[in-house]
Protein backbone atom coordinates (compact mmCIF):
# COMPACT_ATOMS: atom_id res chain seq x y z
CA UNK A 1 0.00 0.00 0.00
CA UNK A 2 1.32 3.82 -1.37
CA UNK A 3 2.22 5.94 1.60
CA UNK A 4 3.42 9.50 1.41
CA UNK A 5 5.23 11.06 4.06
CA UNK A 6 5.80 14.99 4.48
CA UNK A 7 8.56 16.43 6.28
CA UNK A 8 8.17 18.96 8.27
CA UNK A 9 4.72 19.06 9.27
CA UNK A 10 5.02 22.79 9.21
CA UNK A 11 7.57 25.54 8.48
CA UNK A 12 7.94 29.48 9.54
CA UNK A 13 10.57 31.06 8.06
CA UNK A 14 11.33 34.95 7.04
CA UNK A 15 10.42 36.81 4.23
CA UNK A 16 13.61 36.08 1.52
CA UNK A 17 14.26 32.88 2.58
CA UNK A 18 14.36 30.06 0.37
CA UNK A 19 12.99 26.98 1.39
CA UNK A 20 12.94 23.14 0.29
CA UNK A 21 9.76 20.73 1.22
CA UNK A 22 9.75 17.15 1.80
CA UNK A 23 8.31 14.71 0.31
CA UNK A 24 8.63 10.88 -0.09
CA UNK A 25 6.57 7.48 -0.73
CA UNK A 26 6.82 4.04 -0.04
CA UNK A 27 6.15 2.38 -3.93
CA UNK A 28 8.62 3.72 -6.88
CA UNK A 29 6.09 2.71 -9.36
CA UNK A 30 4.23 6.11 -9.70
CA UNK A 31 2.98 7.57 -13.44
CA UNK A 32 3.34 11.24 -11.40
CA UNK A 33 3.39 13.21 -8.40
CA UNK A 34 1.73 16.40 -7.98
CA UNK A 35 2.51 19.27 -5.63
CA UNK A 36 -0.88 21.10 -4.29
CA UNK A 37 -1.41 24.35 -2.54
CA UNK A 38 -3.99 24.59 -0.34
CA UNK A 39 -5.09 28.14 1.57
CA UNK A 40 -6.99 27.95 4.92
CA UNK A 41 -10.79 26.98 4.33
CA UNK A 42 -10.51 26.64 0.14
CA UNK A 43 -9.85 23.58 -1.60
CA UNK A 44 -6.57 22.52 -3.40
CA UNK A 45 -4.86 24.13 -6.38
CA UNK A 46 -2.10 22.14 -8.57
CA UNK A 47 1.24 23.92 -8.86
CA UNK A 48 3.23 21.01 -10.63
CA UNK A 49 2.98 17.98 -11.76
CA UNK A 50 6.13 16.02 -12.80
CA UNK A 51 5.82 12.56 -14.67
CA UNK A 52 7.82 9.47 -13.79
CA UNK A 53 10.40 10.32 -16.65
CA UNK A 54 10.77 13.73 -15.15
CA UNK A 55 13.61 14.58 -13.19
CA UNK A 56 11.93 18.49 -12.19
CA UNK A 57 9.55 20.93 -13.35
CA UNK A 58 9.29 24.95 -12.81
CA UNK A 59 7.35 27.39 -12.18
CA UNK A 60 8.00 31.10 -11.60
CA UNK A 61 9.86 31.09 -8.22
CA UNK A 62 8.72 27.06 -7.95
CA UNK A 63 10.95 23.87 -8.69
CA UNK A 64 9.70 20.27 -8.00
CA UNK A 65 12.02 17.09 -8.40
CA UNK A 66 11.59 13.78 -8.63
CA UNK A 67 13.70 10.77 -7.39
CA UNK A 68 11.74 7.50 -8.38
CA UNK A 69 13.88 5.08 -7.42
CA UNK A 70 14.66 6.82 -4.14
CA UNK A 71 11.11 7.73 -3.76
CA UNK A 72 11.74 11.21 -2.83
CA UNK A 73 10.55 14.49 -4.49
CA UNK A 74 11.25 18.23 -3.08
CA UNK A 75 9.73 21.48 -3.85
CA UNK A 76 12.01 24.22 -3.96
CA UNK A 77 10.71 27.96 -3.26
CA UNK A 78 13.01 30.87 -4.27
CA UNK A 79 13.09 34.03 -2.42
CA UNK A 80 9.57 33.01 -0.21
CA UNK A 81 6.85 35.98 0.53
CA UNK A 82 3.98 36.19 2.82
CA UNK A 83 1.62 35.54 0.37
CA UNK A 84 2.92 32.03 -0.20
CA UNK A 85 2.01 31.08 3.51
CA UNK A 86 -0.38 27.63 2.72
CA UNK A 87 -0.18 23.92 3.41
CA UNK A 88 1.30 22.28 0.27
CA UNK A 89 0.45 19.08 -0.06
CA UNK A 90 1.95 16.30 -2.30
CA UNK A 91 0.35 13.26 -3.83
CA UNK A 92 1.68 10.21 -6.37
CA UNK A 93 -0.80 8.50 -9.00
CA UNK A 94 0.25 4.57 -9.30
CA UNK A 95 -1.62 2.61 -11.98
CA UNK A 96 -5.11 3.30 -11.05
CA UNK A 97 -6.70 6.63 -11.28
CA UNK A 98 -5.70 7.58 -7.36
CA UNK A 99 -4.04 9.93 -5.91
CA UNK A 100 -2.27 9.35 -2.56
CA UNK A 101 -1.85 12.31 -0.26
CA UNK A 102 0.75 13.46 2.42
CA UNK A 103 -0.72 15.05 4.85
CA UNK A 104 0.71 18.62 3.99
CA UNK A 105 3.82 20.65 4.95
CA UNK A 106 2.17 24.20 6.91
CA UNK A 107 3.93 27.00 5.33
CA UNK A 108 4.45 30.34 7.18
CA UNK A 109 6.20 32.82 5.73
CA UNK A 110 6.66 36.15 8.01
CA UNK A 111 7.59 39.47 6.87
CA UNK B 1 -15.07 28.01 -16.70
CA UNK B 2 -16.31 28.30 -13.80
CA UNK B 3 -14.40 25.30 -11.99
CA UNK B 4 -15.62 22.11 -9.54
CA UNK B 5 -18.44 23.53 -7.91
CA UNK B 6 -19.80 21.97 -4.71
CA UNK B 7 -23.11 22.90 -2.41
CA UNK B 8 -23.75 22.95 0.46
CA UNK B 9 -20.66 24.83 1.18
CA UNK B 10 -20.85 24.39 5.06
CA UNK B 11 -23.73 21.85 6.35
CA UNK B 12 -24.23 21.58 9.88
CA UNK B 13 -26.68 18.68 10.72
CA UNK B 14 -27.65 16.68 14.01
CA UNK B 15 -26.60 12.69 14.06
CA UNK B 16 -28.90 10.67 12.74
CA UNK B 17 -29.76 12.79 9.59
CA UNK B 18 -29.27 12.31 5.98
CA UNK B 19 -26.87 14.36 4.40
CA UNK B 20 -26.48 15.52 0.59
CA UNK B 21 -23.30 16.78 -0.83
CA UNK B 22 -23.58 17.62 -4.20
CA UNK B 23 -20.78 18.64 -6.64
CA UNK B 24 -20.78 19.53 -10.64
CA UNK B 25 -17.44 18.85 -12.32
CA UNK B 26 -15.91 20.91 -15.07
CA UNK B 27 -17.60 20.36 -18.47
CA UNK B 28 -15.70 17.89 -20.67
CA UNK B 29 -13.99 16.22 -17.20
CA UNK B 30 -15.14 12.40 -17.76
CA UNK B 31 -13.49 11.50 -14.21
CA UNK B 32 -15.11 12.78 -10.63
CA UNK B 33 -13.21 11.98 -7.25
CA UNK B 34 -15.02 12.50 -3.99
CA UNK B 35 -12.84 12.84 -1.15
CA UNK B 36 -12.21 13.65 2.61
CA UNK B 37 -9.90 15.76 4.26
CA UNK B 38 -9.54 15.18 8.57
CA UNK B 39 -6.90 16.06 10.81
CA UNK B 40 -6.04 13.02 11.65
CA UNK B 41 -6.25 11.26 8.54
CA UNK B 42 -5.74 13.72 6.09
CA UNK B 43 -7.01 13.71 2.42
CA UNK B 44 -8.32 10.42 0.98
CA UNK B 45 -9.95 9.11 -1.26
CA UNK B 46 -13.55 8.05 -0.99
CA UNK B 47 -14.80 6.73 -4.50
CA UNK B 48 -14.33 7.91 -8.75
CA UNK B 49 -15.99 7.71 -11.23
CA UNK B 50 -15.23 7.34 -15.23
CA UNK B 51 -17.59 8.15 -17.56
CA UNK B 52 -20.39 8.61 -14.85
CA UNK B 53 -19.75 4.48 -13.64
CA UNK B 54 -18.25 3.93 -10.34
CA UNK B 55 -14.52 2.31 -10.54
CA UNK B 56 -13.42 2.26 -7.29
CA UNK B 57 -15.22 2.45 -4.09
CA UNK B 58 -12.49 0.85 -1.73
CA UNK B 59 -12.41 4.44 -0.35
CA UNK B 60 -16.24 4.26 1.42
CA UNK B 61 -15.76 3.85 5.24
CA UNK B 62 -19.35 1.92 5.48
CA UNK B 63 -22.61 1.49 4.34
CA UNK B 64 -23.62 4.44 5.31
CA UNK B 65 -22.49 6.31 2.85
CA UNK B 66 -23.42 6.27 -0.99
CA UNK B 67 -22.36 7.86 -4.32
CA UNK B 68 -24.05 8.86 -7.24
CA UNK B 69 -23.35 10.17 -10.70
CA UNK B 70 -26.27 10.10 -12.79
CA UNK B 71 -25.07 12.05 -15.24
CA UNK B 72 -21.98 13.66 -16.56
CA UNK B 73 -22.77 17.17 -14.88
CA UNK B 74 -23.58 15.96 -11.58
CA UNK B 75 -23.02 13.74 -8.26
CA UNK B 76 -23.77 13.49 -5.10
CA UNK B 77 -23.04 11.68 -2.28
CA UNK B 78 -25.07 10.80 0.57
CA UNK B 79 -24.66 9.84 4.35
CA UNK B 80 -27.43 8.29 6.41
CA UNK B 81 -27.69 8.34 8.72
CA UNK B 82 -25.19 10.66 9.73
CA UNK B 83 -22.59 10.73 12.91
CA UNK B 84 -20.53 12.77 14.75
CA UNK B 85 -17.39 11.16 13.25
CA UNK B 86 -18.53 12.42 9.69
CA UNK B 87 -17.52 15.57 10.80
CA UNK B 88 -15.05 16.97 7.64
CA UNK B 89 -14.51 18.90 4.49
CA UNK B 90 -15.95 16.76 1.55
CA UNK B 91 -13.89 17.61 -1.44
CA UNK B 92 -14.55 16.92 -5.27
CA UNK B 93 -12.68 16.62 -8.27
CA UNK B 94 -12.79 15.88 -11.81
CA UNK B 95 -10.44 15.47 -14.21
CA UNK B 96 -10.29 15.33 -18.05
CA UNK B 97 -9.63 11.93 -20.35
CA UNK B 98 -6.33 11.46 -20.49
CA UNK B 99 -3.58 9.36 -22.49
CA UNK B 100 -0.32 8.44 -21.11
CA UNK B 101 0.97 9.71 -17.91
CA UNK B 102 -0.52 12.87 -17.85
CA UNK B 103 -3.33 13.25 -15.30
CA UNK B 104 -4.12 16.78 -13.69
CA UNK B 105 -7.18 16.69 -10.91
CA UNK B 106 -9.04 20.05 -10.84
CA UNK B 107 -11.02 20.80 -7.04
CA UNK B 108 -13.77 22.01 -5.75
CA UNK B 109 -14.08 24.59 -2.48
CA UNK B 110 -15.05 21.92 -0.83
CA UNK B 111 -18.23 21.19 1.89
CA UNK B 112 -17.12 21.57 5.48
CA UNK B 113 -19.79 19.09 7.37
CA UNK B 114 -20.51 19.32 11.10
CA UNK B 115 -22.61 16.51 12.61
CA UNK B 116 -23.87 17.15 16.19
Amino acid sequence: KQEVTQIPAALSVPEGENLVLNCSFTDSAIYNLQWFRQDPGKGLTSLLLIQSSQREQTSGRLNASLDKSSGRSTLYIAASQPGDSATYLCAVKGGSEKLVFGKGTKLTVNP
Amino acid sequence: DAGVIQSPRHEVTEMGQEVTLRCKPISGHNSLFWYRQTMMRGLELLIYFNNNVPIDDSGMPEDRFSAKMPNASFSTLKIQPSEPRDSAVYFCASSPYTTGYVYEQYFGPGTRLTVT
